[in-house]
Parts: C-alpha cells; structure tokens; sequence
C-alpha cells in the first residue's frame, strides 16, 4: 500500500514553453502533498506544500507564479513549470501524507520526474 | 524549526564491513526521524523511522538506528556491507508542528568496495 506514481518519470522541453508533472496517490486519499526539487549530487529541497482544495504554501525563494501547484483531489497535485528555462532542469519528487491521524507524520515519496530544458 | 546534519558526504566501506552512516538533528520538539536510500534516477525508499517508544529502530535490508536524544543522535548502521547498499543516504526530520514538513540532510553517498 501507500504508493505514490508520477507522470512522466522524463521529460524534455525547449525554452520558453510550459510542462505539468502529475503526482498520484494509487491506494490513498493524501490530505496533503509535497514537491521537492533535487539538483545533481545534492538533497532535496522542499518548495511547496499543497493541501487539497486550498491554495499552496511555497517555500521561501520559490516563484508561485513560475512553479504553479494544483491539487484538485484526494488523490492528484499537478507542478506547471511555467515558460522553462534551462536553470529549471532538475529532478522534481513529491511525497504525500495520509488522512490517517495515525501516519500523518509519514510521507511517501514518488518515483521522481526528470525535467530536462533545451 | 528543524534541521539535520550529516556528518560525511561520502563513506566508503569493503564489503562485509560494518556500514556506518551519521545523522545529528536540531528540533524544538520531540521530532520524528527517518532514513532514506536513493538510487540513482530513482525517488526515495523509506528504510527506517522512530516516531515513539523504542529507541533502536530496525528497518529493511538490515539496516538499524538509534534515538539518541542526549546526543541529539540517529546514526544509521548495517553490520555487514553488501555492494547493493551502495547509494545515496538521507537522513531526515519532521516534527506535528509545521504540519510535518520534512526537512532533509545533505545526503550521504555509500560507496562499497568488493
């Protein structure tokens, strides 16, 4: 149980044009969800937090209107990486938490989207 | 607020050695404590947590770690190497307040000599 599935797993993109990354939970409703960035050879940096049916919480230093969060449903948050630029290529991983007040504190993570901008 | 270091960007062991891997955390409340194992292209896979209770918490492939809170302590261990366990390792830290939000070390990359 408690798995979480992205789409797509890579992705290329030129310059100036938009891409969306989809994270899913398949077996749970995930009250809450996250996106990560991890650059090369480095941790994961947390960016946003998206809470179902309300709007996210972005992280210090990250654009909203640049990197743009919906999280429509229970089971479904969406990242747009709006008019990409080759600085934006990197590695996107988010994690979701359940509704289960006894695993809120535990979040898991999906597979990951490699996002390449030429 | 949370914070978590790791001591070492890179190990190397032989395999069969003990594996050895070092977390120090920094949190204002009780926190909660885990470690991740990453391979290369791939998302991240939980290896173990301590939330409550004991202190010595085992988790897959043989891995182990220990709560120490004098110490401010959660060092990952595996007695016995194997060249799959090489990849990278996150040791990480959340806590309710923040709404759980989990903060991550700089990462640790396990390598293993045959």
């Amino acid at each position: 149980g408690a798995v979480v599935s992205q789409h797509p797993s890579r992705v290329i993109c030129k310059s100036g044009t938009s891409v969306k990354i989809e994270c899913r939970s398949l077996d749970f409703q995930a009250t809450t969800m996250f996106w990560y960035r991890q650059f090369p050879k480095q941790s994961l940096m947390l960016m946003a937090t998206s809470n179902e049916g309300s709007k996210a919480t972005y992280e210090q230093g990250v654009e909203k209107d640049k990197f743009l969060i919906n999280h429509a449903s229970l089971t479904l948050s969406t990242l747009t990486v709006t008019s990409a630029h080759p600085e934006d290529s990197s590695f996107y991983i988010c994690s979701a938490k359940t509704r289960h007040p006894q695993s809120s504190y535990e979040q898991y993570f999906g597979p990951g989207t490699r996002l390449t901008v030429t | 607020a949370q914070s978590v270091t790791q001591l070492g960007s890179h190990v190397s062991v032989s395999e069969g050695a003990l594996v050895l891997l070092r977390c120090n955390y920094s949190s204002s409340v009780p926190p909660y404590l885990f470690w991740y194992v990453q391979y290369p292209n791939q998302g991240l896979q939980l290896l173990l947590k301590y939330t409550t209770g004991a202190t010595l918490v085992k988790g897959i492939n043989g891995f182990e770690a220990e709560f120490k809170k004098s110490e401010t302590s959660f060092h990952l261990t595996k007695p016995s190497a194997h060249m799959s366990d090489a990849a990278e390792y996150f040791c990480a830290v959340s806590a309710h307040t923040g709404g759980f939000k989990t903060i991550f070390g700089a990462g640790t990359r396990l390598f293993v000599k045959a």
